[in-house]
């Protein structure tokens, strides 16, 4: 069974740091491109980031670039994000995803696999 | 930036009762080099992450029910729930992918409750 389990959540003030992480079991995590996904408090879905599966192409979108790297360890099937100079407005629910594999060759590029999500609240 | 807009933002429909949502993008979202419209329908209950529903506009994700069904092309699409039940009180996201640069989109939400 796929398991996306993310973790670091919780309140720091503007200006500050935080770190989440994102354990994943059930699949071959290595193989696998991953994103972060945020929802602030009774608003819609924004995605936030990707990571290919070796870790070495990496985007982001244009509201976190400059503050916020996502990474991850093969070793530990964890996927990170790193998350500086943090706003107000970063205030949300972080979701970890899988991106689908290829089907029939060709990239989904969706997400078939979502984690329950880590509240990050930016608050003085 | 391409901007995905639902249509409508919430809908009242009848338990056995047709529901339709409309996502429409500023850009088409169909893909020359595969012949895939990269936009996909997610439905997301309270409390929980969203669950993938549709992918290529059109093709149901595996165990999805087949009362959901989608369709459209380029800049115009449709998630049908052709019988609505109980369960499927959800919000629901259009979800677009763009190649320059890479980038997802969601629409901002339709929110389908029981009439």
């Amino acid at each position: 069974e796929v398991q996306l389990v993310e973790s670091g959540g919780g309140l720091v003030q503007p200006g500050g740091s935080l770190r989440l992480s994102c354990a994943a079991s059930g699949f071959t995590f290595s193989d696998s491109w991953m994103h972060w996904v945020r929802q602030a408090p009774g608003k819609g879905l924004v995605w936030v980031s990707r990571i290919s599966h070796d870790g070495r192409t990496t985007t982001y979108a244009d509201s976190v670039q400059g503050r916020f790297t996502i990474s991850r360890d093969n070793a530990k099937d964890t996927l990170y994000l790193q998350m500086n100079s943090l706003r107000a407005d970063d205030t949300a629910v972080y979701y970890c995803a899988r991106e689908g594999p290829p089907t029939w060759g060709i990239l989904t590029l969706v997400y078939d696999y979502w984690g329950q999500g880590t509240l990050v609240t930016v608050s003085s | 930036d391409i901007v995905m807009t639902q249509s409508p933002d919430s809908l009242a429909v009848s338990l056995g009762d047709r529901a339709t949502i409309n996502c429409k993008s500023s850009q088409s979202v169909l893909f020359s080099s595969t012949n895939k419209n990269h936009l996909a329908w997610y439905q997301q209950k309270p409390g929980q992450p969203p669950k993938l529903l549709i992918y290529w506009a059109s093709t149901r994700e595996s165990g999805v029910p087949d009362r959901f069904s989608g369709s459209g092309s380029g800049t115009d699409f449709t998630l049908t729930i052709s019988r609505l039940q109980a369960e499927d009180v959800a919000v629901y996201y259009c979800q677009r992918y763009s190649t320059t640069p890479p980038s997802w989109a969601f629409g901002q939400g339709t929110k389908v409750e029981i009439k």
